[in-house]
């Protein structure tokens, strides 16, 4: 049974440059939601992603779009990008109104 | 005040103790809690949910005052491979799903 998975696991790219992440849920999984997490804090919420619809966003900038397809995988995109978006990007998949995440191993994005 | 608040630590404690931490949160109408684990540079897993009338796993207890608006996870007979960071979850309720996290507390077991 695969668990999450996140294309790639590392990035570099430079101030105001666009990045796309990758994520595939867990397989039975149809909500995928996505984090930020800085150095030495817990991640932060981004938004998630039902139906191919942006169901619930945090506090983030609409620099941060995404994008969820008919097979549940979803992209993170981000525009403009400054060096405060250097960070791990977790992506993590549950089933529909149940809480209970599994998250991939992360895309670390360095923005120099 | 931060909506969730944990104690960095790092908890430095040998192997076989018993080991406590606490996460405090805001936001009264939260329903749903969590606490994860996270390796160094690896994702969070699940750990377990926290229920009102408290749970146990193992080693592992989860505990919910709301009066007090904290959760607890105290771990028992600690082993070398228990150190992490430990995270707790908070879920708003009224339909919002906007988990929030706090930032982790650290667990160093030494032998």
């Amino acid at each position: 049974d695969a668990g999450v998975t996140q294309s790639p696991t590392h990035l570099i790219k430079t101030r105001g440059q666009q990045v796309t992440l990758r994520c595939s849920p867990k397989s039975g999984h149809d909500t995928v939601s996505w984090y930020q997490q800085a150095l030495g804090q817990g991640p932060q919420f981004i938004f998630q992603y039902y139906e191919e619809e942006e169901r619930q966003r945090g506090n983030f900038p609409d620099r941060f779009s995404g994008h969820q397809f008919p097979n549940y995988s979803s992209e993170l995109n981000v525009n403009a990008l400054l060096l405060g978006d250097s960070a791990l990007y977790l992506c993590a998949s549950s089933r529909d109104r149940t809480y209970e995440q599994y998250f991939g191993p992360g895309t670390r994005l360095t923005v120099t | 005040r931060k909506e969730v608040e944990q104690d960095p630590g790092p908890f430095n404690v040998p192997e076989g103790a018993t080991v406590a931490f606490n996460c405090t949160y805001s936001n009264s109408a939260s329903q749903s809690f969590f606490w994860y684990r996270q390796d160094c540079r690896k994702e969070p897993k699940l750990l377990m949910s926290v229920y009102s009338s408290g749970n146990e796993d193992g080693r592992f207890t989860a505990q919910l005052n709301r009066a007090s608006q904290y959760i607890s996870l105290l771990i028992r007979d600690s082993k070398l491979s228990d150190s992490a960071t430990y995270l707790c979850v908070v879920l708003a309720s009224g339909g919002s799903y906007i988990p929030t996290f706090g930032r982790g507390t650290s667990l160093i077991v030494h032998p």
